[in-house]
């Protein structure tokens, strides 16, 4: 079956620092991979997604590509600021199961201090 | 403008109750989703309409019943509530299925006494 590991959180880190969260996958078929950030008391948004092997999603300063070769899915952002504090989820949904369910990562939760 | 809204936002009952979450978007989206997120972050899909059609079914006890009167409603149905349904329960739509994007409403919590 499918699913998706990635690092256990809290990561808690400074204002400016470097943040990577990894993700790693396993899918019977084609995934598409996406990350999702969940802000205290709120539902999911969507960050980012891939829909292919060496495609790089982006928004807000976050980018993430799409390894095959690695089954991963990284995500990184250059410089955090205090309001990108969240949880954040890896998932992907599986072209072999046309209707689009999500798997996702256990979440991992990022705290960034000033 | 809330592009998919729940209500209520806590729910607080006895076990044994019976209780409904509704779920309303404004998207003009044809499927939507039903997911349960436990009190470690874990989020696992339930149920997924497309077009007021059943398409997903994950494992879950027959006590939950998914009601879809129209494309921009899902409504949720638990009978005789456990301690162990206690959690966050999320609403989401998307247009179409796949590797279409989700968008999530804010979260029902539900806790149980």
């Amino acid at each position: 079956g499918n699913s998706v590991t990635q690092m256990e959180g809290p990561v808690t880190l400074s204002e400016e620092a470097f943040l990577t969260i990894n993700c790693t996958y396993t899918a019977t078929g084609y995934p598409s991979l996406f990350w999702y950030v969940q802000y205290p008391g709120e539902g999911l948004q969507l960050l980012l997604k891939a829909t292919k092997a060496d495609d790089k999603g982006s928004n807000k300063g976050f980018e993430a590509t799409y390894r095959k070769e690695t089954t991963s899915f990284h995500l990184e952002k250059g410089s955090v600021q205090v309001s990108d504090s969240a949880v954040y989820f890896c998932a992907l949904s599986d072209r072999g199961d046309s209707w689009g369910k999500l798997q996702f990562g256990a979440g991992t939760q990022v705290v960034v201090t000033p | 403008d809330t592009a998919v809204s729940q209500t209520p936002k806590y729910l607080v009952t006895q076990m044994g109750n019976d209780k409904s979450i509704k779920c309303e978007q404004n998207l003009g989206h044809d499927t939507m989703y039903w997911y349960k997120q436990d009190s470690k972050k874990f989020l696992k899909i339930m149920f997924s309409y497309n077009n007021k059609e059943l398409i997903i079914n994950e494992t879950v006890p027959n006590r939950f019943s998914p009601k879809s009167p129209d494309k921009a409603h899902l409504n949720l149905h638990i009978n005789s509530l456990e301690l162990g349904d206690s959690a966050v329960y999320f609403c989401a739509s998307s247009q179409g299925t796949g590797n279409q994007p989700q968008h999530f409403g804010d979260g029902t919590r539900l806790s149980i006494l």
